[in-house]
């Protein structure tokens, strides 16, 4: 039972361009969200996080948007470089609790 | 400051033959985790320490699978005997304490094991 979900395995865009990955969860106990970014054999590296009682969370060029009601939130990269290639893991916990990751979506910036 | 070490990178062993993994958390973090990835999936926990004693071992396939965590330091995970299904990378994070409200977890660069 998959409790996140990043439908979009991949997604390519240009340099310059704003990258847009999505992630959806089914449960609703679930009260923090992080971003994880993962390069070829390395462990993933933590990115950026939102509480559930924000709808939005800012650091440089990484935006996340959280969308309680819809159990959505997505990850905005403005712009988008081509260091920001790599796998991109969307992970949820309840409280304290251990994370569910998804499966992540390998992003591609074109130069 | 020193991140998440792991040993071996890499291992490739044949089926029913034993492996062990060694993790070395981040100074101070008193949780640790243990983490299964297999390929095109994101990590799945199997277990999780705090300090020396077990938090969560429920995804833990007991029957082979087993973990310690001696002086809340150092962990091992070991297979033991291996299927082909184990084939993943194991990574193991840690975590400044876990009490009332979420911590970051730092990862390890993994150890991809192949069984063959």
């Amino acid at each position: 039972d998959q409790q996140v979900k990043q439908n979009s395995p991949s997604l390519s865009v240009q340099e310059g361009r704003i990258s847009i990955l999505n992630c959806d969860y089914t449960n609703s106990m679930f009260d923090y969200f992080l971003w994880y970014k993962k390069y070829p054999a390395e462990g993933p590296t933590f990115l950026i996080s939102i509480s559930s009682i924000k709808d939005k969370n800012e650091d440089g060029r990484f935006t996340v948007f959280l969308n309680k009601s819809a159990k959505h939130l997505s990850l905005h990269i403005v712009p988008s470089q081509p260091g920001d290639s790599a796998v991109y893991f969307c992970a949820a916990s309840a409280g304290a609790n251990n994370l569910f990751f998804g499966t992540g979506t390998r992003l591609t910036v074109i130069p | 400051e020193a991140g998440v070490a792991q040993s071996p990178r890499y291992k490739i062993i044949e089926k029913r033959q034993s492996v062990a993994f060694w993790c070395n958390p981040i100074s101070g973090h008193a949780t640790l985790y243990w983490y299964q990835q297999i390929l095109g999936q994101g990590p799945k926990l199997l277990i999780q320490f705090q300090n020396n004693g077990v938090v969560d071992d429920s995804q833990l396939p007991k029957d082979r699978f087993s973990a310690e965590r001696l002086k809340g330091v150092d962990s091992t995970l070991k297979i033991q005997p291996a299927k082909l299904e184990d084939s993943a990378v194991y990574l193991c994070a840690s975590s400044l304490q876990v009490i009332t409200s979420y911590n970051e977890q730092f990862f390890g660069p993994g150890t991809r094991l192949t069984v063959l």
